[in-house]
């Protein structure tokens, strides 16, 4: 069966940089964008970005432009993400989850989910 | 603040109806970009329930449904259960620059 499983807790200083893993099995893993969406307490969920496994390219939300950068081994079908100069506000689950590259991104839905990782920063 | 907009709760007593709305604009939702629902269970990962506005995956019990109109969407809960008390996201796509995916604000679902 699909699985996307994701690397453990982390905790981190304010400036830091996390790296995030999502080791993926049960399917072609080029054949399917891994996107990052993210959920901080109690709130929503908030769409980072994608890559393509296939190519390597990426798409990022503005809003984490400059301080995002995902990749991907397609060796050992794992998706990273790797953020970096945390604040206190990036404390979030991070989660990722697999789209279709087949069909167009305007009819595109996430599945499955990795199961998510808590990433606190504190000082 | 999110782009789609959901009402925060709703509640029903077990075996009623409930629905859900998430309201986009022209760029979302009244582009004709499809809609999809996300069910969230406290402490666990968003389960896929509903794509492409009203197909159910394999597994999703015919109790929940799907729709879309303009630039809305809704999800109908029938028959309404204690284990579908969670937190529901609609999601789809926005053509505004650099927007990509989106996602509602989120409802939660209370069973009384």
């Amino acid at each position: 069966q699909v699985q996307l499983v994701q690397s453990g807790a982390e905790v981190k200083r304010p400036g830091a940089s996390v790296k995030v893993s999502c080791k993926t099995s049960g399917y072609t893993f080029s054949s399917y964008y891994i996107h990052w969406v993210r959920q901080a307490p109690g709130q929503g969920l908030e769409w980072m970005g994608r890559i393509n496994p296939n190519s390597g390219g990426t798409n990022y939300h503005r809003k984490f432009q400059g301080r995002v950068t995902m990749t991907s081994d397609t060796s050992i079908t794992t998706a990273y993400l790797e953020l970096t100069r945390l604040r206190s506000n990036d404390t979030a689950v991070y989660y990722c989850a697999r789209t279709w590259r087949e069909v167009p991104a305007s009819t595109n839905w996430f599945d499955p989910w990795g199961q998510g990782t808590l990433v606190t920063v504190s000082s | 603040q999110s782009v789609l907009t959901q009402p925060p709760s709703v509640s029903g007593a077990p075996g009623q109806r409930v629905t859900i709305s998430c309201t986009g604009s022209s760029s979302n939702i009244g582009a004709g970009h499809d809609v999809h629902w996300y069910q969230q269970l406290p402490g666990t990962a968003p389960k896929l329930l509903i794509y492409g506005n009203i197909n159910r995956p394999s597994g999703v019990p015919d109790r929940f449904s799907g729709s879309k109109s303009g630039t809305s969407a809704s999800l109908a809960i029938t028959g309404l259960r204690a284990e579908d008390e969670a937190d529901y996201y609609c999601q789809t796509y926005d053509d505004s620059p650099n927007d990509y995916y989106v996602f509602g604000s989120g409802t939660k679902v209370t069973v009384l």
